[in-house]
């Protein structure tokens, strides 16, 4: 089954940071595009970040660029996403996507984990 | 940035009936880049649709979309109670994912 398995999120103070994870299992993650999408409280979705499935193409969106950092751990299939100089409007569910096959879309989701930015 | 506009925001309907959602794209998008998302309260979103009409694995055939270029659709043939949710559409142009506002189809 494939499954993707967040971690990390909680409560932390504005310009704090935080460190968020992402368990993979039940298909080969090396071989795929990796994402982090965000929704903030009763908003909708947001693309974050996307990392290749090697690791050597990364981007981000303009909210997050020059604070966020995704990095990937294949031999240990995990997906990670450092977040520094936290705002209150970070503040959501932080989803680990899997992009599908042709790379345009998200074909599975963990549940997500929650962050939250406030003092 | 390619901006996806979603219509109408809510859609009021009873089980069995029909709905019709819109997604309306401020710039062309490649059929192949078009997808549509549902997601309940409290849950992940799940992928429907991806290449605007190819429907997922395992997603029920009374789930259609259609489109092209900046206009496209997503249609419940006949609304099941489990199929009153949120649905977004998504695009992908270069590098930049974003993805609608949603429309909420709620029991009317």
């Amino acid at each position: 089954e494939v499954q993707l398995v967040e971690s990390g999120g909680g409560l932390v103070m504005p310009g704090g940071s935080l460190r968020l994870s992402c368990a993979a299992s039940g298909f080969p993650f090396i071989s795929y595009g990796m994402n982090w999408v965000r929704q903030a409280p009763g908003k909708g979705l947001e693309w974050v970040s996307s990392i290749s499935s090697g690791g050597s193409y990364i981007y981000y969106g303009d909210s997050v660029k020059g604070r966020f950092t995704i990095s990937r751990d294949n031999a240990k299939k995990s997906l990670f996403l450092q977040m520094n100089s936290l705002r209150a409007e970070d503040t959501a569910v932080y989803y680990c996507a899997r992009e599908g096959y042709s790379g345009s879309n998200f074909d599975c989701w963990g549940q997500g984990t929650l962050v939250t930015v406030s003092s | 940035e390619n901006v996806l506009t979603q219509s109408p925001a809510t859609l009021s309907l009873s089980p069995g009936e029909r709905a019709t959602l819109s997604c309306r794209a401020s710039q062309s998008v490649s059929s192949s880049s078009l997808a549509w998302y549902q997601q309940k309260p409290g849950q992940a979103p799940r992928l429907l649709i991806y290449g605007a009409s190819n429907r997922a694995t395992g997603i029920p055939d009374r789930f259609s979309g259609s489109g092209s270029g900046t206009d496209f659709s997503l249609t419940i043939s006949r609304l099941e109670p489990e199929d009153f949710a949120v649905y977004y559409c998504q695009q992908r142009s270069n590098w930049l994912f974003t993805f609608g506002p949603g429309t909420k189809v709620g029991i009317k």
